[in-house]
């Protein structure tokens, strides 16, 4: 079947502007995660969501970011007044609970200039 | 505070040779552990995990990697490297009683001809 997907797989925007970035999990996983992998780093857990909450958001930098899932499926991560260290890779992962085995989408690269 | 180390950022084999990848864990309770494989350009894909039971895990692609509690190691073998084994490889970990999965910072394999 299919896998995790995001959109866009590329997104260059300019510092300040606002971005925001799609993932459409796998049909029937109820939990959703964001990671930041920066480059020569793994990926650092961001905001968890079970079904249409977000269950820990913990992982979210500061109030620029901000995540929403809305009828427990697709997921939009949302960055405002963008920055240069916010450049990074965003993955997307789902699971089915109780199993916990997450999958991860191949991730957006973001480039602030 | 938890955590995942990962002592080698490259490692270099030949390809038919063995391999074996470290990793360590900082957990107080015995926690879920998972080696991801990550190739340019694609997603993380999961090798295998341990939740509890027999300590040897097989995983995919001839992977195997043995949980030590003593040692607090999750080390990842191969008895014989392919060229296509070339990529990151991360290990991460996360609680029994939580969802975000804490990465190491990667092993970069490379294997030669």
């Amino acid at each position: 079947g299919a896998g995790v997907s995001q959109t866009p797989s590329n997104k260059v925007t300019e510092k300040g502007k606002y971005v925001e970035l799609r993932c459409d999990p796998i049909s029937g996983h109820t939990a959703l995660y964001w990671y930041r992998q920066s480059l020569g780093q793994g990926p650092e857990f961001l905001i968890y969501f079970q079904g249409t909450g977000a269950a820990d958001d913990s992982g979210l930098p500061n109030d620029r970011f901000f995540a929403v899932r809305p009828e427990g499926s697709v997921s939009t991560l949302k960055i405002q007044r963008t920055e240069r260290g916010d450049s990074a890779v965003y993955l997307c992962a789902s699971s089915s609970l109780p199993t916990n085995e997450q999958f991860f989408g191949p991730g957006t690269r973001l480039t602030v200039l | 505070a938890q955590s995942v180390t990962q002592p080698d950022i490259h490692i270099t084999v030949s390809e038919g040779a063995s391999l074996e990848l470290r990793c360590n864990y900082s957990y107080g309770a015995t926690p879920y552990l998972f080696w991801y494989v990550q190739s340019p350009g694609q997603g993380l894909q999961l090798l295998l995990k341990y939740f509890s039971g027999d300590t040897l895990v097989q995983g995919i692609k001839g992977f195997e990697a043995e949980f030590k509690r003593s040692q607090s190691s999750f080390n990842l073998r191969k008895p014989s490297v392919h060229w296509s084994d070339a990529a990151e490889y991360f290990c991460a970990s996360n609680s029994n009683s939580g969802y975000a999965l804490n990465f190491g910072k990667g092993t970069s394999l490379l294997v030669t001809p």
